[in-house]
């Protein structure tokens, strides 16, 4: 049972436009999200993250929302470069899971030059 | 630079001959981490340490074990690979308690191939 869910694979995007990457979940208790960046062989990387009280968090060109009555949130990124493209993984905690931390299947991000 | 480190980065084992593969960090971090990475897939905790305090997941085969023998450094060995126990192992660490509590720091993987 996938508590969290990346629903497309991959994702396409040229070049100094938008990235928008989605995640959703299904576990009401979550209240801590963290999205991690991965190039290949390379371990994941801590990009954003943002707690259950707030419905927004931006650092520089990488902002992230949350949606918590749909159980949704997105990273957005603006401008996109091609330095972004990797996989971007989004994780949910809770203190009922003893905040470890439960991963999606990830999201390709190419972004075009 | 402090880091988590991995070896070996690429490990080729034969089916059933005992593998280990280490993590040393320099964080100082409380907790450590063995996620187990498929192709594709979301990375799966296997098991972690609070200190010295081993927490195996429910469905963590037997077949996995670890060990912790100081703050710095965690082990996984596997028993006796099996051709589903290919994949990537990723050693994470955090600071388990404050600000940042459940930001992972993860090391750059071991890949294992059983042949």
């Amino acid at each position: 049972d996938q508590q969290v869910k990346q629903n497309s694979p991959s994702l396409s995007v040229q070049e100094g436009r938008i990235s928008i990457l989605n995640c959703d979940y299904t576990n009401s208790m979550f209240d801590y999200f963290l999205w991690y960046k991965k190039y290949p062989a390379e371990g994941p990387t801590f990009l954003i993250s943002i707690s259950s009280i707030k419905d927004k968090n931006e650092d520089g060109r990488f902002t992230v929302f949350l949606n918590k009555s749909a159980k949704h949130l997105s990273l957005h990124i603006v401008p996109s470069q091609p330095g972004d493209s990797a996989v971007y993984f989004c994780a949910a905690s809770g203190n009922n899971a003893g905040n470890m931390l439960t991963f999606g299947g990830g999201t390709r991000l190419m972004v075009k030059p | 630079d402090a880091m988590v480190i991995q070896n070996p980065r690429y490990q080729v084992t034969q089916f059933g001959k005992p593998v280990t593969l280490s993590c040393s960090q320099t964080l100082n971090h409380n907790v450590m981490y063995w996620y187990q990475q498929k192709s594709s897939q979301a990375p799966k905790l296997l098991f972690h340490y609070y200190d010295k305090d081993f927490n195996n997941e429910a469905d963590t085969p037997d077949n996995f074990q670890s060990r912790r023998p100081n703050t710095s450094f965690c082990f996984l060995d596997i028993r006796s690979p099996g051709l589903g126990d290919a994949a990537m192992y990723l050693c994470a660490t955090s600071r388990g308690r404050g600000p940042g509590a459940n930001v992972l720091t993860f090391g750059a993987g071991s890949r294992l191939t059983v042949l």
